[in-house]
Formats: C-alpha cells, structure tokens, sequence
C-alpha cells in the first residue's frame, strides 16, 4: 500500500536549535518525495523534492530508500520556519500526491 | 502572475444539500488536482485531470462526489446530499504538464472550507 507517515504531530524547537521533521513511506517502486509546507494563512506551497537535490530556505532532505525515510533537516531553526510541513509522495505513472498527516513546527524565539 | 484560485472561500451548507466548488487554475496548466483536507487528517487526493483524457477518480470517497473540467480549464467539485463528515477544506492544484521527472509543480489554490451542519 501506498502510504506516506509523518510520526510527530507538533515539533518544538527554541530558534538555533536543529530540527529534523520525519517521514516514512511505503511504495512499491520508485516514487518521488516531496516537502510541502504552509505558512500560517498561506496557500500550501513545495518547499523541496528529492529529484532536485536542493536547499530552500536552508532545509534539505536526502532520500533513504533503505529505510524508506526522506527526514526534512535545518541546522539552525528560525522563528519564520514555524508552519505546518507536509511530506508527500508521487509515483513515477502518476503525479497525483500522497500525503503524510503533516507536523506542526513551532520555533520559539 | 494570478495563481490557483476557489470560490467559495467558505461555504456554510445544511446536510443533504448539493453544493458546488469552483477551481480556476493557472492559465496553460493541463493537469488539476482536487485533495480534501480534513481535520485530524493529512490531505486526501481526490480526481486528477490531464489534459483530454478520462480523468483519474480513484481518490473519490463516495458516488456523492462527482467533479467535472469544462474546455480544459475551469473545474467543478460536486457534493451531493451533503453529510457533516463532508466538512473539510478542499483544495485545487494545477500543473503545467503532467507525469514525473519534469521541473514544473503542483501550484495550489487556498482552498474552500466547507462546513455542513
């Protein structure tokens, strides 16, 4: 089964502090990850995907496709990160996205 | 340039009436998506549209739910006989082109809250 898994429901961190948000996934294949998030009154918007090897906004995911797990990582948290990230997936037939039930990062200053 | 846009920003409806979302995507983009955002729960695909072909329903909850695109572009979400466990945030997205391993993304629309009392 198609499943994306984001275990913490809410993340907080004090500003400088490291954060790692967690996602799992299970696929049979090769599926593409992605990292979206929403900001507070915005529209959901793609933060990062694995293809593209990237940082933004100093977060970076790096894929693990032994343990099935694309973490979400930023060394130094800022009080402009806290919004809710979402950790999705696509298969290579299909671009329709599935998604994890998200985390809610709070960065206290 | 304009993004995704929904209308209506909120809808407030009685149980078992109809209602109808609207989704305009960006101008050019061939594929849309409709997800449903319940409480509690992450974001649910619903029907993909690509281009002329048959679309992809597999996301649908139920055959209350019906969505249509007219002339590739403009897409209309149906509830039928609207329950309360219909209350969520639907969301739009569209995408220049579809299928993996292209640059472009999923651009999103703010979505319509919809509540069923």
């Amino acid at each position: 089964a198609q499943r994306v898994t984001q275990p913490e429901k809410l993340l907080s961190v004090f500003k400088g502090a490291p954060v790692e948000l967690k996602c799992n996934y299970s696929y049979s294949g090769s599926p593409e990850l992605f990292w979206y998030v929403q900001y507070s009154r915005q529209r959901l918007q793609l933060l990062l995907r694995h293809i593209s090897r990237e940082s933004i906004k100093g977060f970076t995911a790096d894929l693990n496709k032994g343990e099935t797990s694309f973490h979400l990582k930023k060394p130094f948290a800022q009080e402009e990160d806290s919004a809710m990230y979402y950790c999705a997936l696509s298969g290579p037939n299909t671009d329709k996205l599935i998604f994890g039930t998200g985390t809610r990062l709070q960065v206290f200053p | 340039g304009a993004g995704v846009s929904q209308s209506p920003s909120n809808k407030v409806t009685e149980k078992g009436k109809d209602v109808e979302l609207r989704c305009d995507p960006i101008s050019g983009h061939t594929a849309l998506y409709w997800y449903r955002q319940s409480l509690g729960q992450g974001l649910e695909f619903l029907i993909y549209f690509q281009g002329n072909s048959a679309p992809d329903k597999s996301g649908l909850p139920s055959d209350r739910f019906s969505a249509e695109r007219t002339g590739g572009s403009v897409s209309t979400l149906t509830i039928q006989r609207t329950q309360q466990e219909d209350s969520a945030v639907y969301l739009c997205a569209s995408r220049r082109t579809s299928g993996s391993g292209g640059t472009d993304t999923q651009y999103f629309g703010p979505g319509t809250r919809l509540t069923v009392l």
